[in-house]
């Protein structure tokens, strides 16, 4: 099976920001990576898919790149609704996968 | 607009069964593969079972393989499943997700809660 691992499991940072999280397969994925948003007491919201693609909506200033094992998620000026949990997601193979999150917190 | 809305959870004792449901609408059911994923309290999503579209194929996670079941009614536009032999650490947060763009999940239920609890 599949592990995924992200890290930091907890950053802080402060509105302005540049914020980069970095999730690793324990096993090639190619580009079959997805990422999600949740906030305290909602169900996560799905933001980008094909480690790079955003879904429909989501604001520019979040990307995605890599492929392999490898793969960042990028805010590149954090605004105060980006204060939530970030997972990554393989979807190359069954059983699908997440990483563990990362928390980003205000500074 | 999509809504995907769980039920029939519960506090069920350990060895026991419990059904947990999600009702489906404002969007062609019998088209899209549906997942159950689960979060223990504190923790992070764990993905937990796929069914096809069509409800021929089905997938599930090792720590649930064997004890549940997932079951797509599309003359219901219902997903169901039925969790057997339940575990204390079964306990969590049920969210029924619709698929899409590969095993992607565009849409969540708010979720229904399972206790398994003596």
């Amino acid at each position: 099976d599949i592990q995924m691992t992200q890290s930091p499991s907890t950053l802080s940072a402060s509105v302005g920001d540049r914020v980069t999280i970095t999730c690793r397969a324990s096993q090639t994925i190619s580009n079959y990576l997805a990422w999600y948003q949740q906030k305290p007491g909602k169900a996560p919201k799905f933001l980008i898919y094909k480690a790079s693609t955003l879904e429909s909506g989501v604001p520019s200033r979040f990307s995605g790149s890599g492929s392999g094992t490898d793969f960042t998620l990028t805010i590149s000026s954090l605004q105060p609704d980006d204060f939530a949990t970030y997972y990554c997601q393989q979807y190359y193979t069954y059983p699908l996968a997440f990483g563990g999150g990362t928390k980003v917190e205000i500074k | 607009q999509v809504q995907l809305v769980e039920s029939g959870g519960g506090v069920v004792q350990p060895g026991r069964s419990l059904r947990i449901s999600c009702a489906a609408a404002g969007f062609t059911f019998s088209r899209y593969a549906m997942h159950w994923v689960r979060q223990a309290p504190g923790e992070g999503l764990e993905w937990v079972a796929a069914s096809s579209a069509d409800g021929t194929k089905k997938y599930y996670a090792d720590s649930v393989k064997g004890r549940f079941s997932i079951s797509k009614d599309s003359l219901r536009d219902t997903l169901h499943l039925q969790m057997n032999s339940l575990r204390a650490d079964d306990t969590a947060l049920y969210y029924c997700v619709r698929e899409q763009l590969g095993e992607t999940f565009d849409y969540w239920g708010q979720g229904t809660q399972v206790t398994v609890s003596s």
